[in-house]
């Protein structure tokens, strides 16, 4: 009954670190997603997953890269922190990416970068 | 181009009472619409979606929403309100076209009920 599975739930980093943000599911989920959540911002697509194999940006990529690993797993990467990547980062995923298609969302991770 | 304004930023209740969360949309296509609740330290969990088949969409616990079309609008309701509800609810639109899937949130609206 996992469904999304994000590591880890929080992390601090110092400006110029970087790291990898992990995420998986277990509802055989064709399309993962990205996002940031910012106070009174909604949530802003990051990078999404349509397919095994594929990725697109998506409203605010700079400074983010992403890897689909497989069909279970997709990992968000931070090659150098800046004190703007401050955010909730929330993994989500869908069956496919019809409009209709409902998202499936993790519990976020937490990162601060000093 | 697409887009959604939910017009509270916050809505405070007594409970009991009935509630009301309002949200306007517009989209170049046929969009769906999805209302999420997150509750603290949570992810977002689907409360209800419409589809472009009934006007007025059962949720869980109680929700709903009516799609108007030609008021562009997507109110979420529920005619007594409890202390679990409190919580930050997100409207959302997405729509496939121009070759990819859009999807907007809301700025949300955090629901406060008041014992």
């Amino acid at each position: 009954n996992a469904g999304v599975t994000q590591t880890p739930k929080f992390q601090v980093l110092k400006t110029g670190q970087s790291m990898t943000l992990q995420c998986a599911q277990d509802m055989n989920h064709n399309s993962m997603y990205w996002y940031r959540q910012d106070p009174g911002m909604g949530l802003r697509l990051i990078y999404y997953s349509a397919s095994e194999g594929t990725t697109d940006k998506g409203e605010v990529p700079n400074g983010y890269n992403v890897s689909r690993l497989n069909k279970r797993e997709f990992s968000l990467r931070l090659e150098s922190a800046a004190p703007s990547q401050t955010s909730v980062y929330f993994c989500a995923s869908s069956l496919g990416t019809g409009g209709n298609q409902p998202q499936h969302f993790g519990d976020g991770t937490r990162l601060s970068i000093l | 181009a697409q887009s959604v304004t939910q017009l509270d930023s916050h809505v405070s209740v007594s409970e009991g009472t009935p509630v009301l969360l309002r949200c306007n949309y517009s989209s170049s296509y046929s969009p769906s619409l999805f209302w999420y609740v997150q509750h603290p330290n949570k992810g977002l969990q689907l409360l209800l979606k419409y589809t472009s088949a009934a006007t007025l969409v059962k949720g869980i616990n109680g929700f709903e929403a009516e799609f108007k079309k030609s008021e562009t609008s997507f109110h979420l309701t529920k005619p007594s309100a409890h202390m679990s509800d409190a919580a930050e609810y997100f409207c959302v639109v997405s729509a496939w076209g121009g070759g990819y899937q859009k999807v907007t949130f809301g700025t949300g609206t955090k629901l406060q009920v008041i014992p």
